[in-house]
C-alpha cells in the first residue's frame, strides 16, 4: 500500500530532551516536507527537501532540524525542545518538484508532540 | 510576500451547495491546490487548478482566476461526511508550500 508512515504517532516530553519524529515513504517521491499545524495558524512549512542531501528552510524553521540520506526517509529533529514546540506535525511528499498535478502530496498520519 | 485568505468557518445544510472562496497574493503563481481535512486526520488533495475556469470532479468543483487571485470549491449535495476543514493552496513559484488556515465547514442534518 502506498504510504507515508511517521512515528511516533504521540509524543510527551520534557524541555531540552532530543528527540527524533521519523517519516518514510514508499512511493519512490522526490519531494518531502515537514509541517507543524496549530490552531488559528493553519499548516505551516518547517522544512522541505526537493531529493537525496538536498534540504531547504520552509517558513518556520527554528528549531528544528532534517536530513535525507535516503530517498524514503525524512526525518525531523528537535535538538532542544521547548513548549513552543508543542503541535501537530506532518510529514508529507509528492512525486516530483515539477508544479503540476503531480505535485500533489501526501500526508502521513500526524504526530501529536506535548513538550513540557 | 504571500497572502492567503479564506473564511474560517461556514455553515450548511445536508443537500445544499456550499462556495468556500480564497483570495491570495503570491510573488508566483503556477497553479493552486485545494485539500481536505477531517479533525485529527492529515489532510487529501481534491483539486488542482492552473487555468482559469471551473474544473468538475464529482460533487466538487472548483474555480480559479489567475487575473483576480481567486479561487472558490463548490460542494453539491452536501453530506454530513463532507464536514471537515477545507485548505487552499497556491503556489508560491518556489519549492515552498503555503496554506491558507484553512475553513471549517460544519454540515447541519
Amino acid at each position: 500500500e502506498a504510504q507515508v508512515t511517521q512515528n511516533p504517532r504521540y509524543l510527551i516530553t520534557v524541555t531540552g530532551k532530543k528527540l527524533t519524529v521519523t517519516c518514510s515513504q514508499n512511493m519512490n517521491h522526490e519531494y518531502m516536507s515537514w509541517y507543524r499545524q496549530d490552531p488559528g495558524l493553519g499548516l505551516r512549512q518547517i522544512y522541505y527537501s526537493m531529493n537525496v542531501e538536498v534540504t531547504d528552510k520552509g517558513d518556520v524553521p527554528e528549531g528544528y532540524k532534517v536530513s535525507r540520506k535516503e530517498k524514503r526517509n525524512f526525518p525531523l529533529i528537535l535538538e532542544s525542545p521547548s513548549p513552543n514546540q508543542t503541535s501537530l506535525y506532518f510529514c508529507a511528499s509528492s512525486l516530483s518538484i515539477v508544479w503540476d498535478s503531480s505535485n500533489t502530496q501526501y500526508f502521513g498520519p500526524g504526530t501529536r508532540l506535548t513538550v513540557l | 510576500g504571500q497572502n492567503i485568505d479564506q473564511p474560517t468557518e461556514m455553515t450548511a445544510t445536508e443537500g445544499a451547495i456550499v462556495q468556500i472562496n480564497c483570495t491570495y497574493q503570491t510573488s508566483g503563481f503556477n497553479g493552486l491546490f485545494w485539500y481536505q481535512q477531517h479533525a485529527g486526520e492529515a489532510p487529501t488533495f481534491l483539486s488542482y487548478n492552473v487555468l482559469d475556469g471551473l474544473e468538475e470532479k464529482g460533487r466538487f468543483s472548483s474555480f480559479l482566476s489567475r487575473s483576480k487571485g481567486y479561487s472558490y470549491l463548490l460542494l453539491k449535495e452536501l453530506q454530513m461526511k463532507d464536514s471537515a476543514s477545507y485548505l487552499c493552496a497556491p503556489s508560491s513559484g518556489t519549492y515552498k508550500y503555503i496554506f491558507g488556515t484553512g475553513t471549517r465547514l460544519k454540515v447541519l442534518a
